[in-house]
């Protein structure tokens, strides 16, 4: 069963860090791209950032350019998130995605997610 | 910066048909923005319905299509179903990075 598992949410006081990991299990990893995404609870997706199978080409979104660094390792079968100089508005769910390598989507599947709160 | 916009909400009687949109404002949203679109129901991950503008998942009711239309992207639901109220968000590639729509709210009534 392909399936992808975050962990690493947790409660973490502005300006602080934290490392998200999503699990990956059921296929071949290095045939994806690795996305993650966000969502404040009742609020929309935003886009946060996208690796390559081979981790050589990284985006990120202009909202968290400069805080977060996406890695992957391939032997785990894990990508990770680490987030830098939290702030108040990174509060949000973060859910890992895959995209297989060379196309456009599907964006399939999603992680269960993991809360992040920010707050003091 | 890009911002993508959605109808923020459509209301639609069991059986009628109804076009989602989604909107660049860098210009008309063409093949190469690559548009998906996802369907997210309360207390769950969002699921992808349709990639590359017109791809669907295998388990995507041939009722959902995926298209471009008037500059923007769209998602036409043909035989709207009870199950089908949801949020859906549309996410276009604007050349260096992904960005999503508002997300637009289905409410079958």
């Amino acid at each position: 069963e392909v399936q992808l598992v975050e962990s690493g949410g947790g409660l973490i006081q502005p300006g602080g860090s934290l490392r998200l990991s999503c699990a990956a299990s059921g296929f071949t990893f290095t045939d994806f791209w690795m996305h993650w995404v966000r969502q404040v609870p009742g609020k929309g997706l935003v886009w946060v950032s996208r690796i390559n199978p081979d981790g050589t080409r990284i985006t990120y979104a202009d909202s968290v350019k400069g805080r977060f660094t996406i890695s992957r390792d391939n032997a785990k079968n894990t990508v990770y998130l680490q987030m830098n100089s939290l702030r108040a508005e990174d509060t949000a769910v973060y859910y890992c995605a895959r995209v297989p390598n060379g196309g456009w989507g599907p964006f399939d599947p999603w992680g269960q997610g993991t809360l992040v709160t920010v707050s003091s | 910066q890009t911002v993508v916009t959605q109808e923020p909400s459509l209301t639609v009687p069991p059986g009628g048909t109804v076009t989602l949109t989604c909107a660049s404002n860098t210009g008309a949203v063409t093949s190469d923005y690559h548009p998906n679109w996802f369907q997210q129901k309360p207390g769950e991950a969002p699921r992808a319905l349709i990639y590359n503008t017109n791809n669907k998942q295998s388990w995507t009711p041939a009722r959902f299509s995926g298209s471009l239309l008037g500059g923007k992207a769209a998602l036409t639901v043909s035989g709207v179903q009870p199950e089908d109220e949801a949020e859906y968000y549309c996410l276009l590639f604007d050349g260096a990075a992904w960005v999503f729509g508002g997300g637009a709210k289905l409410t079958v009534l």
